[in-house]
């Protein structure tokens, strides 16, 4: 099946630095990604729509201009948390649709904690 | 707006035991149901879907079936197994395409014994 990878895993920073978070569609390209926030024993929330070549479209209560999106191409987009706060800690997820469009592949998550 | 609601985890089974997770919801409309399941230490997978009402979903020995007079998408299987052990995610969508957004449920651990 399709791969979508994350780098890194798991980062820890300090308060008021900026997280980069990258999602790539190894083996197919992706014109929309999706990133998530879970938080522990919770469901994944959606964050944000990514489209290629435009502007991130926010989910209700997202900042846009904390939680960065850039889609510059088919097969990467990045998700920046900019000046991170110990209440930004979570795990991020994303997900791409196969050219298709009828099954969403998900990312193994980045674990993100700010000290 | 959409929800979707799964039964309180965590569950723990003995091999071979069969298994029922329960899981209903809430929406506008003719959604499409999933479940995805997440082995640890990796990204959600897809496990199975069902697009429209009295549908069955199947794969690796669970099913569930789209119930729309329950508004519910109960996923089973008649025999875990060790390997089985992971977090299970009921979702939904009430669009289609590639901007089609999910709907998560909360998720379950199961663990299953030896």
């Amino acid at each position: 099946g399709a791969v979508v990878s994350q780098h890194p895993s798991r980062v820890i920073c300090k308060s008021g630095t900026s997280v980069k978070i990258e999602c790539r569609s190894l083996d197919f390209q992706a014109t929309t990604m999706f990133w998530y926030r879970q938080f522990p024993k919770q469901s994944l929330m959606l964050m944000a729509t990514s489209n290629e070549g435009s502007k991130a479209t926010y989910e209700q209560g997202v900042e846009k201009d904390k939680f960065l999106i850039n889609h510059a191409s088919l097969t990467l987009s990045t998700l920046t948390v900019t000046s991170a706060h110990p209440e930004d800690s979570s795990f991020y997820i994303c997900s791409a649709f196969t050219p298709l469009g009828d099954t969403q592949y998900f990312g193994p998550g980045t674990r993100l904690t700010v000290l | 707006g959409d929800s979707v609601t799964q039964m309180e985890g965590p569950v723990t089974l003995s091999e071979e035991a069969f298994l029922t997770i329960n899981c209903t919801y809430t929406a506008t409309g003719y959604p499409s149901l999933f479940w995805y399941v997440q082995y640890p230490g990796e990204g959600l997978q897809l496990l199975l879907k069902a697009t429209k009402a009295d549908d069955k979903g199947s794969n690796k020995g669970f099913e569930a079936t789209y119930r729309k007079e329950t508004t519910s998408f109960h996923l089973e299987k008649g025999s875990v197994q060790v390997s089985d052990s992971a977090v299970y995610f009921c979702a939904l969508s009430s669009s289609f395409g590639a901007n089609s957004k999910l709907t998560f449920g909360k998720g379950i651990t199961l663990s299953v014994r030896p």
